[in-house]
């Protein structure tokens, strides 16, 4: 079965500075990744994926990603980092090869210090 | 454009009640997902559908029930509810093909607890 492990259960990181959450995947075909943000009481809100292409995939407020297949990783990255890019991240795969199914990784929580 | 919709926003059950989360979905997706989200546990897949009259078994599927007689509903059932099911759930749709292909829409979720 497909998996997703976000290895760190918080990141800090002073604001200015580049971020990086990290993210490995198991599958059996070819993946569909994605990151997927969750601010304080709200729902969840979609910020970049992966399917096809270019390993570097740009998304919204200015996070990017990259496929790395060798590794199986999709580390969410940004170069400046904002005080209100606090907030809980996931990581989610599809398995292409086997069935329909989105499943999450547990989640990182991502604090900005001013 | 409503997007995905979940009722009731809260609910408070005694073990062994039963009750409907609803979810419906107004982008005429072809596949609905149903996730739970506990606290350090992330977002966990309990059904989905690939279409109407279609569905299967996520990662925790026990004490729950869904149907898919419509393009539009994705109910989920609570037969008999225990302490254990107590958490937010989450309905999300998305579509196969387009520019916002594979990408999951959210509701704002249905604060359970069962007491």
């Amino acid at each position: 079965a497909q998996s997703v492990a976000q290895p760190e259960d918080q990141v800090n990181v002073a604001e200015g500075n580049p971020l990086t959450v990290k993210c490995t995947y198991s599958v059996s075909g070819n993946p569909y990744l994605f990151w997927y943000v969750q601010y304080p009481n709200r729902g969840l809100q979609f910020l970049l994926k992966y399917i096809t292409g270019d390993n570097l995939v740009k998304g919204s407020y200015g996070f990017e990603a990259e496929f790395n297949k060798s590794q199986t990783s999709f580390h969410l990255k940004k170069p400046s980092a904002l005080v209100s890019d606090s907030a809980l991240y996931f990581c989610a795969v599809r398995d292409m090869g086997r069935d329909d199914k989105i499943i999450f990784g547990k989640g990182t929580r991502l604090h900005i210090l001013p | 454009n409503a997007g995905v919709t979940q009722t009731p926003k809260f609910r408070i059950l005694k073990i062994g009640q039963s009750m409907t989360l609803q979810c419906t979905q107004d982008m005429n997706h072809n596949y609905m997902y149903w996730y739970r989200q506990d606290p350090g546990m992330g977002l966990k897949l309990i059904y989905y559908s690939v279409g109407a009259g279609i569905t299967d078994k996520g990662e925790v599927p026990n004490g729950y029930n869904v149907s898919r007689s419509t393009t539009e509903d994705f109910p989920l059932r609570l037969e008999l509810a225990a302490p254990s099911q107590t958490s937010v759930y989450f309905c999300a749709s998305s579509r196969p093909g387009g520019a916002d292909r594979e990408k999951l829409f959210f509701g704002s979720g249905t604060q359970l607890s069962v007491l």
